[in-house]
């Protein structure tokens, strides 16, 4: 069973700072790997999506690494802002299930 | 273009009452998955469709849950006999294939509690 960790449980920052968000995850077999933003009471939206065979992903402010054979990944928020407030899940796909970690709640504080 | 949409967005209702979720996909996408966020248990898969079909009903917790998918389209996850340990947000997502490449859209949930 695929078993997704992500550390740190909790973060919070000054604006401006870099935020690193990780996670680990036990089964290296998977199609891709993707990380979610979800803010209270919503649903999740997604960040970024890195597939086996990549070795990361860029969007703006976000980039997202992948080691699937050490079976990590982190995600690197540049230049925070108040807004990037939020949870930040990460999820790893075996077949069609996504299998998700707890979150990462990251507090910006301006 | 539209998201995928769910309804009720909040249900409140007493221990051993039914309750019917529903889920409307983005238009023209085959696959659709059900998961469950409960506090202190995280994100976890119930179900997933493939058109119509369930190939996997392995993350269903009990017998008092079933889902069904009508057209290729809306689906309705139906919990019987509710429990308060059902209390959750039920999440939706499709995407277009099964395909490994595809990134699954997700709605904003039902979030149910149960008295």
């Amino acid at each position: 069973k695929q078993e997704v960790t992500q550390i740190p449980a909790a973060l919070s920052v000054p604006e401006g700072e870099n935020l690193v968000l990780n996670c680990s995850f036990t089964d290296s077999a998977i199609y891709n790997l993707q990380w979610f933003r979800q803010d209270p009471g919503k649903g999740l939206t997604s960040l970024l999506l890195i597939q086996s065979s990549q070795r990361e992903q860029t969007s703006g402010r976000l980039n997202a690494s992948l080691d699937k054979s050490s079976g990590r990944s982190t995600l690197y928020i540049a230049a925070s802002q108040p807004g990037d407030s939020a949870t930040y899940l990460c999820a790893v796909r075996n077949d069609y299930k996504l299998s998700f970690g707890a979150g990462t709640t990251v507090t910006v504080r301006a | 273009g539209a998201g995928v949409s769910q309804s009720p967005s909040n249900k409140v209702t007493e221990k051993g009452k039914d309750v019917e979720l529903r889920c409307d996909p983005i238009s023209g996408h085959t696959a659709l998955y059900w998961y469950r966020q409960s506090l202190g248990q995280g994100l976890e898969f119930l179900i997933y469709f493939q058109g119509n079909s369930a190939p996997d009903k392995s993350g269903l917790p009990s017998d008092r849950f079933s889902a069904e998918r009508t057209g290729g389209s809306v689906s309705t996850l139906t919990i019987q006999r509710t429990q308060q340990e059902d209390s959750a947000v039920y999440l939706c997502a499709s995407s277009s294939t099964s395909g490994d490449q595809e990134t699954q859209y997700f709605g904003p949930g039902t979030r149910l509690l149960v008295l």
